[in-house]
């Protein structure tokens, strides 16, 4: 089965420039998650998405980013205006319905840097 | 809210060694719990998943185990080589809201 996609796989960009990112999850998964990862810290949760509502977007920081899933299959996650603090691994990844045997699946991410 | 603690933050040992990472988790209210290898510069790639009614999983050389009760897992990796050389992350999957919570992860360096 094919894998999550998302580009761009780089993005450098200068502060409060605007950036977007796209991800296309695994066929048939229904739940889709934005991540965040900073260097040497463990990804944190952006947004959640079951099929096309929003299930948990609490640290989602609503003056600036924003993401959408369009017909409950691929998303983009969109920052405007950009800060330096945004300087991450934005990671997309999905999973089947909830369940204990539904793994998350990863993309490769979009290592974005801000200067 | 969920806790993931991950313990060393760095560990290195000489190829063949076998070792073990650790992971602990303050809610035991999870659906199931998952072990991730991370290569610089790339995505997360999934190593085991162990359900909440398990208490281990095996693939090859790596054996995880579950104890819900006490909020800890362990990854096993037998016979260390050059190549498992990663950052190895568990992540937990609450009942309330689905969420996965994340560990910051272990830096594994295997010297040849």
């Amino acid at each position: 089965e094919a894998g999550v996609a998302q580009s761009p796989r780089y993005k450098i960009i200068e502060k409060r420039q605007s950036v977007a990112f796209w991800c296309n999850p695994i066929s048939g998964h229904a739940t889709l998650y934005w991540y965040q990862q900073i260097l040497g810290q463990g990804p944190k949760l952006l947004i959640q998405f079951q099929n096309n509502g929003v299930v948990d977007d609490s640290q989602l920081p609503k003056d600036r980013f924003s993401a959408e899933r369009l017909k409950g299959v691929d998303s983009t996650l969109k920052i405007q205006p950009a800060k330096l603090e945004d300087s991450a691994v934005y990671l997309c990844a999905s999973s089947l319905e909830p369940g204990q045997y539904s793994p998350l699946h990863f993309g490769n991410g979009t290592r974005l840097t801000v200067t | 809210k969920q806790e993931v603690t991950q313990i060393p933050a760095a560990l290195s040992v000489p190829e063949g060694e076998n070792l073990v990472l650790n992971c602990s988790f303050t809610d035991s209210a999870i659906y199931n719990l998952q072990w991730f290898r991370q290569d610089p510069g790339k995505g997360l790639t999934s190593l085991l998943l162990i359900q909440s009614s398990q208490r281990e999983q095996t693939s090859g050389r790596l054996n995880a185990s579950l104890d819900k009760s006490s909020g800890r897992s362990t990854l096993y990796i037998a016979a260390s080589q050059p190549g498992d050389s990663a950052t190895y992350l568990c992540a937990v999957r609450q009942y309330t809201g689905n969420q996965f919570y994340f560990g910051t992860g272990t830096s594994l360096t295997v010297i040849p």
